[in-house]
């Protein structure tokens, strides 16, 4: 099994509804992330958390929420959805030793119609 | 804005060939850097890191810095097809900073 999970891999869905992109973790590491990759750029960081009571806005929070369940799980939603936020989302985590070495999840694409 | 500058290629080089792969970043500041390697479709994994002017060689992978010239290559040895994927250049400005900015990755193709 995969030591970050994301839920759901694939999902299509129609401007205005809210989106919830789940992300758990086994790790056991205090920081998590949530990325967003456009083809031909790069990633782009959304939301950072260092621990269930921190949450940190990133490059491009706008349009974008997230919540903080337990350690091991960091969830990111869309309160409504738009075409331009069609991508790939990536949630990532790291120990508190540094922040280069990032452990990512499988990916969830996303598709706004 | 920071930025993390990478020729997206794609870059072909032939099988056994040296792969070199290079990025700039403008941030003068910066403290740590890293290389991902991004097979299609899949997620990035990280392959390299480097912290201190010169070469870091892992096997058949060098990372070299250059920080008065504020750029970081990878030289990939003896490249196989599997060392095709995209690469991804990432930089830590350090100063408390917890955020990697990313370059847009160099797509490298090695070709038997």
């Amino acid at each position: 099994d995969a030591d970050v999970t994301q839920t759901p891999r694939n999902r299509i869905t129609k401007t205005g509804k809210r989106i919830m992109l789940e992300c758990s973790q086994t790790k056991g590491h205090d920081r998590m992330y949530w990325y967003r990759q456009d083809p031909g750029l790069g990633l782009q960081l959304i939301y950072y958390s260092f621990d269930v009571k921190d949450i940190n806005k990133g490059e491009i929070s706008d349009g974008y929420s997230v919540s903080r369940q337990a350690q091991a799980k960091f969830s990111l939603s869309l309160e409504s959805a738009i075409p331009n936020q069609t991508a790939l989302y990536f949630c990532a985590t790291s120990d508190s030793t540094g922040a280069g070495e990032l452990f990512f999840g499988e990916g969830s694409r996303l598709t706004v119609l | 804005q920071k930025e993390v500058e990478q020729n997206s290629g794609p870059l072909s080089v032939p099988e056994g060939a040296i792969a070199s792969l290079n990025c700039t970043y403008s941030d003068r500041g910066s403290q740590s850097f890293f290389w991902y390697r991004q097979y299609s479709g899949k997620s990035p994994e990280l392959i390299m890191f480097i912290y201190s002017n010169g070469d870091k060689e892992d096997g058949r992978f060098t990372a070299q810095l250059n920080k008065a010239s504020q750029y970081v290559s990878l030289l990939i040895r003896d490249s196989q097809p599997s060392d095709s994927a995209t690469y991804l250049c990432a930089v830590n400005p350090g100063a408390g900073s917890y955020q990697l900015t990313f370059g847009k990755g160099t797509k490298l193709s090695v070709i038997p």
